[in-house]
């Protein structure tokens, strides 16, 4: 099974409310990933969790917020975003390196299209 | 700092042609390169990997990629076409994590779009 899954699909949210994506996997993988995605563009890392603990920032704005409760489990947690941050939010997983540095592919999830009105 | 490029936008081949679409990249060190497909309003999806060994590599769905290093490039290739393959393709190499203990980092190109018309 190479299935990470997201809720919710679709988002509409205001600049004044709070809202969470969520993202899951159940392939035992230790290292997950939150990404933005534009229009046409390629996916922009915003954060990565290695076993369950936030190891890159990639200078997101606090509007923004991580969290790994477990091992399968990774919310995205939103407030006061402005309309700009509409876009494609995307979820994915991968195995971490192993002791030889070998690199694995991730697996990205289907993603919540967000709307900030 | 590694990065990759995907130098046309679009790629228009007729169905049962063969198709490449094309990817050259920049990195210290060996290269680990990948290739995603992402249809509409979906996510991105495997479809191949260059670590080592055998520069021609096989993936999913009829696609393979061809890794030449003397061209440091890394062209995505099929032998007929499907009208069903239109869809956005992002080649991608692993990034330096500032750590050790950061995953996987990924580095995007541009992506291209394929259109492939019956």
């Amino acid at each position: 099974d190479t299935e990470v899954t997201q809720t919710p699909k679709h988002l509409v949210m205001g600049m004044t409310n709070k809202k969470s994506l969520k993202c899951e996997q159940h392939m035992g993988h230790r290292a997950m990933y939150w990404y933005k995605q534009k229009a046409k563009k390629p996916p922009e890392l915003m954060f990565v969790y290695s076993y369950e603990k936030l190891s890159i920032n990639e200078s997101v704005p606090s509007r923004f917020s991580p969290e790994c409760p477990n091992s399968s489990l990774l919310n995205l947690h939103l407030h006061a975003l402005q309309p700009e941050d509409s876009a494609l939010y995307l979820c994915a997983s991968s195995q971490d390196r192993d002791g030889s540095g070998r690199s694995y592919e991730q697996y990205f999830g289907p993603g919540t299209r967000l709307t900030v009105t | 700092a590694q990065s990759v490029a995907q130098p046309e936008d679009q790629v228009n081949v007729a169905e049962g042609n063969p198709l490449t679409v094309k990817c050259t990249y920049s990195v210290s060190g060996n290269p680990y390169l990948f290739w995603y497909v992402q249809y509409p309003n979906r996510g991105l999806q495997f479809l191949l990997k260059y670590i080592t060994g055998d520069n021609l590599v096989k993936g999913s769905y009829g696609f393979e990629a061809e890794f030449n290093k003397s061209q440091t490039s890394f062209h995505l290739k099929k032998p007929s076409a499907l009208v069903s393959d239109s869809a956005l393709y992002f080649c991608a190499v692993r990034d330096i994590a500032p750590n050790n203990n950061a995953g996987n980092m990924l580095t995007f190109g541009g992506g291209t779009r394929l259109m492939v018309k019956p």
